[in-house]
């Protein structure tokens, strides 16, 4: 029962690296979605894709580019990282089109920080 | 602007006592409100809310949407220290399931 799986679980980056968080989901979910979590700030949507071929930003999509590479899989990537991007990542998928099953279920995280 | 505002913010209580989360919105297209649990990890769904004033049971946990007056709340009997987690409350705002996030609730049940 893998359901969402991310890619790494850590990292440590210096300012103005880049790298890519992967996800991938066993669920032949339509959507798929990435999220930050800072404290005292719930969950955040950077990028969203509501279905294969389609991405949109949310609402922190600033510093971040998306791939959905296949129905499968979603990618996140930071060109240039810098410390306010340090955070805890989490995927996310769901059905997408039908509204009973429209619940997200969520990968384990992961959790970069960028000094 | 959709916003989903939890109360309180943290919450700390002893073994068998009852809580109870609240969440309010304002969005447009409301179409349904969520709850998840988050320990360590990953968020963990509990209950999915469409319609007011039917109530959603799981075990001691319990939750209800007030569509009218724009809130739900998650109602905890019986507490134990497993129960210490983060309760998020989320809603739907689309056809295809985009959620908004309140800021979460932390609950710490102590022995």
């Amino acid at each position: 029962n893998a359901g969402v799986t991310q890619t790494p679980k850590f990292q440590v980056l210096k300012t103005g690296q880049s790298m890519t968080l992967q996800c991938a989901q066993d669920m032949n979910h339509n959507s798929m979605y990435w999220y930050r979590q800072d404290p005292g700030m719930g969950l955040r949507l950077i990028y969203y894709s509501a279905s294969e071929g389609t991405t949109d930003k949310g609402e922190v999509p600033n510093g971040y580019n998306v791939s959905r590479l296949n129905k499968r899989e979603f990618s996140l990537r930071l060109e240039s990282a810098a410390p306010s991007q340090t955070s805890v990542y989490f995927c996310a998928s769901s059905h997408g089109s039908i509204l009973a099953k429209n619940i997200q279920y969520f990968g384990a995280g992961t959790r970069l920080s960028v000094l | 602007e959709d916003k989903v505002v939890q109360s309180p913010l943290s919450l700390v209580v002893h073994e068998g006592d009852t809580v109870t989360l609240n969440c309010s919105y304002e969005v447009t297209n409301f179409r349904s409100l969520l709850w998840y649990k988050q320990e360590k990890k990953a968020p963990t769904f509990l209950f999915m809310l469409t319609s007011s004033g039917i109530e959603k049971k799981s075990g001691r946990l319990s939750s209800i949407l007030d569509k009218k007056e724009l809130f739900s709340i998650l109602n905890i009997t019986a507490t134990q220290t497993g129960d210490s987690a983060v309760y998020l409350c989320a809603v739907i705002n689309t056809s295809y399931g985009k959620l908004t996030f309140g800021q979460g609730t932390i609950l710490t049940v102590h022995p």
